[in-house]
């Protein structure tokens, strides 16, 4: 069965640190990783992963694979309150199918 | 643009009632998935399409069926209402040349009593 686990589940730091937040993944035909964002509604993408090794940056945010060790993680640098909500984890399968891990649900406190 | 459009907003059902969760995309995106998201947990895939004309199952497909008669809409069915089918739903779509990139309806919150 495919999976996506993704750790910690929650996580409560102060504004300026820095987060790493962890995913690892079983899947058949793994095809790219994927990190969502969501806050109040519905998700919205951030990355897509397909080679290890090579690190994909957005402003504060970054993201890695390691395709030998079957994990992703996504840091955030100098953390802000408005980087409070779920980020999820997905692996998109060779069949189309796109799994998420259940999340790890971030608060900044100010 | 509208992108993905998700009716009704807000739903109660009673046990072993019927209805049709509504999804249209404006986007000429070959690719639509169904997934529900419980308090607390991940998106969880129900069926997925790759075209008009093609569905296939997810994760949890029990207890519910779709069809993709249109480039465009990608109707949820859920036949006999249970409480276990209480959850979020979220309709999404993706192009064929970045497939990975899902855009989202608003969602559905289906509530079953």
């Amino acid at each position: 069965e495919d999976k996506v686990v993704q750790s910690p589940l929650s996580l409560v730091v102060h504004e300026g640190d820095t987060v790493t937040l962890n995913c690892s993944y079983e899947v058949t035909n793994f095809r790219s990783l994927l990190w969502y964002k969501q806050e109040k509604k519905a998700p919205t993408f951030l990355f897509m992963l397909t080679s290890s090794g090579i690190e994909k940056k957005s402003g504060r945010l970054s993201s890695i694979l390691d395709k030998k060790e079957l994990f992703s993680i996504l840091n955030i640098t100098a953390t802000q309150t408005g980087d409070s909500a779920v980020y999820l984890c997905a692996v998109h399968c060779r069949d189309d199918k796109i799994i998420f891990g259940k999340g790890t649900r971030l608060h900044i406190l100010p | 643009n509208a992108g993905v459009t998700q009716t009704p907003k807000f739903r109660i059902l009673k046990i072993g009632q019927s209805m049709t969760l509504q999804c249209t995309q404006d986007m000429n995106h070959n690719y639509m998935y169904w997934y529900r998201q419980d308090p607390g947990m991940g998106l969880k895939l129900i069926y997925y399409s790759v075209g008009a004309g093609i569905t296939d199952k997810g994760e949890v497909p029990n207890g519910y069926n779709v069809s993709r008669s249109t480039t465009e809409d990608f109707p949820l069915r859920l036949e006999l209402a249970a409480p276990s089918q209480t959850s979020v739903y979220f309709c999404a779509s993706s192009s064929r040349s970045l497939s990975e990139k899902l855009f989202f309806g608003s969602g559905t919150q289906l509530s079953v009593l």
